[in-house]
């Protein structure tokens, strides 16, 4: 089992529909959580970041984590066919040089 | 200006044959990485070096060989390529390793074919 589940869809949606995008994790020492977008043909890029558990807001997007679940959420509201791309979670322990443990990602299609 | 660079951005090459690919980031940054992406699009961390010094070396197979002649530079040499190699190669950099942030960079991928 890894250490970091997501589904890799790909998730259909049409323009302007609320996405909702979700990781879960096994291991409760992670403490920082992040979602990076990649495009295709192209390296991931950082959207957002998560200190332990609560809600961060960005714009269009939301990052929430419930660590008693173990489980982390983006949502994209009022979402645009450039959303369209592969959106990877990833999440890391407290101390000292820790490596990133990464999703498999989801693939999300935004219809316009 | 490119922030991580990576060169070159497509490698097919024979099995058994040795191959590098070079890194680079104008970013300041003093940690640099290596990942593997498979076919499933996972991301998966090779190693890690934190102004020229090795800190993270996952189990990878020792056909693979990091350099970092300094801390803008990360560069992967692969020995007798095989067929499992075949991937997409990212390089990234983070300001500091074990900072709280670590924001990683990661540059445009390389993807490797070995026939």
């Amino acid at each position: 089992q890894k250490e970091v589940e997501q589904d890799p869809g790909p998730l259909s949606v049409p323009e302007g529909a609320i996405v909702s995008l979700n990781c879960t994790y096994s291991n409760s020492a992670f403490q920082y959580f992040m979602w990076y977008r990649q495009y295709s043909r192209k390296g991931p890029e950082l959207l957002m970041y998560t200190y332990s558990s609560g809600n961060k807001e960005d714009g269009r997007f939301t990052a929430q984590v419930d660590k008693s679940s173990k489980y982390i959420s983006l949502f994209i509201r009022d979402s645009q066919p450039s959303d369209s791309a592969t959106y990877l979670c990833a999440m890391r322990k407290n101390t000292g040089f820790q490596k990133l443990v990464f999703g498999t990602g989801t693939r999300l299609l935004v219809s316009p | 200006d490119t922030a991580v660079s990576q060169t070159p951005k497509y490698l097919v090459t024979q099995m058994g044959n040795d191959k590098s690919i070079k890194c680079e980031q104008n970013l300041g940054h003093d940690t640099m990485y290596w990942y593997k992406q498979d076919s499933k699009k996972f991301l998966k961390i090779m190693f890690s070096y934190n102004n020229k010094e090795l800190i993270i070396n996952e189990t990878v197979p020792n056909r693979f060989s990091p350099k970092s002649p300094d801390k803008a530079h990360l560069n992967l040499h692969i020995n007798s390529l095989e067929l499992g190699d075949s991937a997409v190669y990212f390089c990234a950099s983070s300001p500091i390793a074990g900072l709280q942030s670590d924001t990683q960079y990661f540059g445009p991928g390389t993807r490797l074919t070995v026939l």
